[in-house]
């Protein structure tokens, strides 16, 4: 069955470490997505992605920075991680047709001390 | 201006019982989609649900029912014979094709199913 994964799963690390989060689907989408969710904002975009070598920014953006260089995987780096970039990452997958749902991967909890 | 608004931070039903998660929106596009998720306790984003702003009808599936109203901007979630599973939050969300197929979510809606 296809599917959409996030590791990892768990994450600690320090104030102004770089940390990569990865994303891999198997769903073969076009579209694949970043959101961060935090207790009363709910879920809100980082970065988008239509397709390989192309990404776009979303609504907070700022503090990370994707790659697409293949249509599976949406690699999240975290150029040096802040305690504010403390929250759960979910990373998503669509196709590019306006009925269909997006897919979620697990999420990864991350925490920055 | 918020896009997606869920007034209700919390919700209590008895199993069996039908409730209702509201949901607002605002868009000044012509052609859009609304989405409900379900986020159980263990973490992960299950879809319920989907309503197109041109469908006629409102979407069902299962338990689960769509009350849209377009002229109002209303598209609250009715589940319907609440089962104690039903303990999760909600989150309402909407793609706009201004959106291209980024989704926007509102801030959740706890729903909470005693016996």
């Amino acid at each position: 069955d296809a599917e959409i994964t996030q590791s990892p799963r768990h994450k600690i690390t320090e104030t102004g470490r770089q940390v990569t989060l990865a994303c891999h689907q198997t769903w073969n989408h076009n579209n694949m997505f970043w959101y961060r969710q935090d207790l009363g904002h709910g879920l809100r975009l980082i970065h988008y992605s239509y397709g390989v070598h192309d990404t776009n920014k979303g609504e907070v953006s700022d503090g990370y920075s994707v790659s697409r260089s293949n249509t599976e995987d949406l690699p999240l780096t975290l150029e040096s991680a802040a305690s504010s970039q403390t929250s759960v990452y979910f990373c998503a997958s669509s196709e590019f047709i306006e009925n269909t749902e997006a897919f979620f991967g697990q999420g990864t909890r991350l925490t920055v001390v | 201006a918020q896009k997606i608004t869920q007034t209700q931070p919390g919700m209590f039903v008895q199993e069996k019982e039908a409730v209702t998660l509201d949901c607002t929106y605002d868009t000044s596009d012509p052609s859009y989609g609304l989405f409900w998720y379900k986020q159980p306790s263990s973490g992960e984003m299950i879809f319920l649900i989907y309503q197109g702003s041109y469908d006629q009808q409102n979407a069902t599936e299962g338990r689960y029912s769509l009350n849209f109203q377009k002229a109002r901007k209303s598209a609250n979630l009715v589940i319907s014979a609440s089962q104690l599973g039903d303990s999760a939050m909600y989150f309402c969300a909407m793609r706009e094709v201004s959106g291209y197929s980024t989704l926007t979510f509102g801030k959740g809606t706890m729903l909470l199913v005693s016996p």
